[in-house]
């Protein structure tokens, strides 16, 4: 089965930095990536996804994530942390061998400190 | 309407009470999901219907039930509930379920206590 990996539990940026969480693939054929980001007590809100094309996917809320195959990452990045970006970030992917489910990472916390 | 609407957002039962989870969408999308979710943890995968039609039971305990009425509904009856049932449960959608190409659009979700 295709699955992803996020190996940061928790990420601490202070505001105004670059944030970087991370997430790595393993998949057979073309991988689909998606990142979703979820607030307290609220469902996954979409940020972004990777079909083909480009390497560098720009998505909502300034974000934008680094599509790499050679070292299999899909990492979420943004130019400068807000508190408001304090939320549990997933990076799933869409499992062609499993019925196309959407399976998910484990989660990284994001805490963007004033 | 780009939204999956979940009702209610809060519910508090026992142990024998009958209760229903109700999902709504109204984007033509014709694959919907339950998930599960708890506190801290990535969801995990309930059911999926595809065309209103049951594909994927993810070996659920009976005690929970799930209905697609019509293209736009998606209900979970819920029965005889553990407290280790406490979640948020959360409702998806997506265009269809074949294509890997499209995201899920998920709901706020039902924060479930048992007691």
């Amino acid at each position: 089965a295709q699955s992803v990996a996020q190996p940061e539990d928790q990420v601490n940026v202070a505001e105004g930095n670059p944030l970087t969480v991370k997430c790595t693939y393993s998949v057979s054929g073309n991988p689909y990536l998606f990142w979703y980001v979820q607030y307290p007590n609220r469902g996954l809100q979409f940020l972004l996804k990777y079909i083909t094309g480009d390497n560098l996917v720009k998505g909502s809320y300034g974000f934008e994530a680094e599509f790499n195959k050679s070292q299999t990452s899909f990492h979420l990045k943004k130019p400068s942390a807000l508190v408001s970006d304090s939320a549990l970030y997933f990076c799933a992917v869409r499992d062609s061998n499993a019925g196309n489910m959407l399976t998910f990472g484990g989660g990284t916390r994001l805490m963007v400190k004033p | 309407d780009t939204e999956v609407t979940q009702t209610p957002k809060h519910l508090v039962m026992g142990m024998t009470n009958k209760k229903s989870l109700k999902c709504e969408q109204h984007m033509g999308h014709r694959a919907m999901y339950w998930y599960k979710q708890k506190a801290k943890k990535p969801p995990e995968l309930m059911f999926v219907y595809s065309y209103e039609k049951l594909s994927i039971n993810e070996s659920v305990p009976s005690r929970f039930s799930p209905e697609c009425p019509n293209s736009s509904l998606l209900n979970l009856h819920l029965h005889a509930l553990q407290p280790e049932d406490s979640a948020l449960y959360l409702c998806a959608s997506s265009q269809d379920h074949a294509s890997s190409y499209y995201g899920y659009t998920f709901g706020s979700g039902t924060r479930l206590t048992v007691v």
